[in-house]
């Protein structure tokens, strides 16, 4: 199985701080790499697909970077609706995997 | 507007069974693989099944493998995930989600979008 490790698991940041949430895979999964976005008692939202397109609807202060095993999300100018917990998420084999999540709280 | 809408969900005792159901709304299932996640309490994320556009291909996760069946009613809109031999580790809350491509490991990237609202499952005696 390819283990997804996300880091930092929880941070602190005040509103307009930039925000950076790393995804290592434990072996290379090209760019088969999402980041969701999860609020308390909601669903899932889909952010970035194919590690750094922006899903239609998302805001443009967030993108992705990465291949192979080192991704980035990014948050630009952190608004108060972006406090939430952020997963990523292999596709490249089964069993699809998700990262152990990053809580971004407010300072 | 495109959704999907979960339904099943409840609480069972260990051994029994119980069946999720998903209908989509807004557009149709029949192109698109499609998934369930769960998610324990206070936990993170973990995906359960998949299966392809026609039903053709179903994948699973270890932990639910032989106990679990993903099936879809492309007729009815509406896919599924019959839960047998449920375990007191299986309480979750279900998701169902739509792939955006038609099958997975394929080689081209898939995503989840949108997800259904969530179905509570509960297992205790």
């Amino acid at each position: 199985d390819i283990q997804m490790t996300q880091s930092p698991s929880s941070l602190s940041a005040s509103i307009e701080d930039r925000v950076t949430i790393t995804c290592r895979a434990s072996q290379s999964i090209g760019s088969h790499l999402n980041w969701y976005q999860q609020k308390p008692g909601r669903a899932p939202r889909l952010l970035i697909y194919a590690a750094s397109s922006l899903q239609t609807g998302v805001p443009a202060r967030f993108s992705g970077s990465g291949s192979g095993t080192d991704f980035t999300l990014t948050i630009n100018s952190l608004q108060p609706e972006d406090f939430a917990t952020y997963y990523c998420q292999q596709t490249y084999s089964t069993p699809l995997t998700f990262g152990g999540g990053t809580k971004v709280a407010i300072k | 507007q495109v959704q999907l809408v979960g339904s099943g969900g409840g609480v069972v005792q260990p051994g029994r069974s119980l069946r999720l159901s998903c209908t989509a709304s807004g557009f149709t299932l029949v192109t698109y693989a499609l998934h369930w996640v769960r998610q324990p309490p206070g936990k993170g994320l973990e995906w359960v099944a998949a299966i392809s556009y026609d039903g053709g291909k179903t994948y699973y996760a270890d932990s639910v493998k032989g106990r679990f069946t993903i099936s879809r009613d492309n007729s009815k809109n509406s896919f599924y995930l019959q839960m047998d031999s449920l375990r007191t580790e299986d309480t979750a809350i279900y998701y169902c989600a739509r792939d955006l491509h038609f099958d997975i490991l394929t080689g081209y990237p898939n995503w989840f979008d949108p997800w259904g609202q969530g179905d509570r499952v509960t297992v205790s005696s």
